[in-house]
């Protein structure tokens, strides 16, 4: 995991209600990512920043929106739009370089009632 | 899409070698190999990349063919904790949005 927290490790919502997932790191990373995963498959990803205050969007940013005032945090709220919202949520951090390697969280399990 | 073919499962005994291979035909010049692997309900954790020489580490070793269409990852001498998922990626640096996550193969280390 490093040293990017996610918290908490399991959210309840009810359906219709926005949530805010939260992600820090104190890695120093420039940039930093967020990504979905459904029950056997891979991850796709959402949104992610490569500045502060600078944001694009992923292949499935639909019903989500994203916000990076800090360089340490990058939370994700997961709106109404969002049609399927029960999934895991992983956070993801690299600093800005050659290859850029990735390091995750330990996700957030999201489940919409 | 996931740019990579690996099989779906694959199993070995504890203290054995685990030999993980993985497909990517199409790979271009530019893009690197990455794996990652994830234990159940846990964040991926990166385990090893490279170009084209074959890489060593801590975890792993990676053993990339010469004309770069496939590779295989190397447990030398798997324990139960290396029970998971492992994914194979390829990727070109620099583009922070190109990391595509496949289905990966579910390695089952038994005892």
């Amino acid at each position: 995991d490093g040293g990017i927290t996610q918290s908490p490790k399991y959210l309840f919502r009810k359906e219709g209600q926005n949530v805010t997932l939260s992600c820090e790191q104190n890695l120093n990373h420039d940039a930093m990512y967020w990504y979905r995963q459904d029950p056997g498959q891979g991850l796709r990803l959402i949104y992610y920043s490569q500045i502060v205050n600078d944001f694009q969007k992923g292949d499935i940013a639909e019903g989500y929106s994203v916000s990076r005032e800090k360089k340490e945090s990058f939370p994700l709220t997961v709106t109404s739009a969002q049609k399927n919202p029960t999934a895991f949520y992983l956070c993801a951090s690299s600093i800005q370089g050659a290859t850029d390697t990735q390091y995750f969280g330990p996700g957030t399990r999201l489940t919409v009632l | 899409d996931a740019k990579t073919t690996q099989p779906p499962s694959m199993d070995c005994a504890e203290g054995r070698a685990a030999n993980l291979p993985c497909n990517h035909s199409t790979i271009s010049g530019n893009e690197y190999v990455y794996w990652y692997r994830q234990i159940h309900s846990q964040g991926p954790q990166y385990i090893i990349h490279g170009l084209k020489n074959n890489e060593t580490n801590e975890m792993a070793s990676l053993i990339i063919t010469e004309d770069r269409k496939s590779s295989t990852l190397i447990l030398p001498h798997a324990t139960l904790r290396d029970t998971a998922v492992y994914y194979c990626i390829v990727r070109v640096a620099y583009n922070n949005n190109d990391m595509r996550f496949g289905a990966g193969t579910r390695l089952t280390v038994k005892p």
